[in-house]
């Protein structure tokens, strides 16, 4: 399968605090995207980071990309309550037009 | 605000009857996906449309069908559902199919009983 595994599975810290969660692949890609989900919603992009980037800032979110092991992280510094959802990566492949998602992380923050 | 919206949000149907599930966009874009979404689980792509191209995934069950009329309109049809086929189902549109992110619509969450 070329699906994306991430780790944590979950994740619970306190308001505040930064959240780091991680994305492995298996094979080559084209682009790695982040997406979150608040329960029972629709998922929202977050970034898009390309494969001969490095890193990609949005706010507070920092993505870094390490295509030579085949992982990506998603931090988000100083988390707020509202920061609470599943956080998903996605892959396209070289050959393969589909986005792959990964197993997400659940993230939760404390008040 | 340009958006994807699914209708209905919530939809109850029986064993083997019928539903159809339907998604529109205010984006122009290209291309729409449907995805299926079962609790705690990655969102699994079903088919997709680029323009008026069906693109079926490979382990899509027959029993999934769908309909593209416009640019604007998609529709899900699921011919006979069963216990199994409960589920998310999320709609979503891309200006293309590599390198673009996609806008998600809020989902239809079916139930069959």
């Amino acid at each position: 399968s070329q699906q994306g595994e991430e780790d944590p599975q979950a994740l619970s810290i306190q308001e505040g605090e930064n959240a780091t969660m991680n994305c492995s692949y298996k094979t080559s890609i084209n682009n790695l995207q982040w997406y979150r989900q608040n329960s029972g919603r629709g998922l929202v992009h977050l970034i898009l980071i390309r494969s001969n980037e490095r890193e990609k800032h949005s706010g507070r979110l920092r993505v870094t990309l390490d295509t030579s092991k085949k992982s990506s992280s998603l931090l988000i510094t100083a988390s707020r309550a509202a920061d609470t959802a599943s956080y998903f990566c996605a892959t396209d492949f070289f050959g393969n037009e589909k986005l792959t998602f990964g197993t997400g992380t659940r993230l939760t923050i404390i008040p | 605000d340009a958006m994807v919206i699914q209708n209905p949000r919530y939809q109850v149907t029986q064993f083997g009857k019928p539903v159809t599930l339907s998604c529109s966009q205010t984006l122009n874009h290209n291309v729409m996906y449907w995805y299926q979404q079962k609790s705690s689980q990655a969102p699994k792509l079903l088919f997709h449309y680029y323009d008026k191209d069906f693109n079926n995934e490979a382990d899509t069950p027959d029993n999934f069908q769908s309909r593209r009329p416009n640019t604007s309109f998609c529709f899900l049809d699921i011919r006979s559902p069963g216990l199994g086929d409960a589920a998310m189902y999320l709609c979503a549109t891309s200006r293309g199919t590599v390198s673009y992110e996609q806008y998600f619509g809020p989902g239809t969450r079916l139930t069959v009983t």
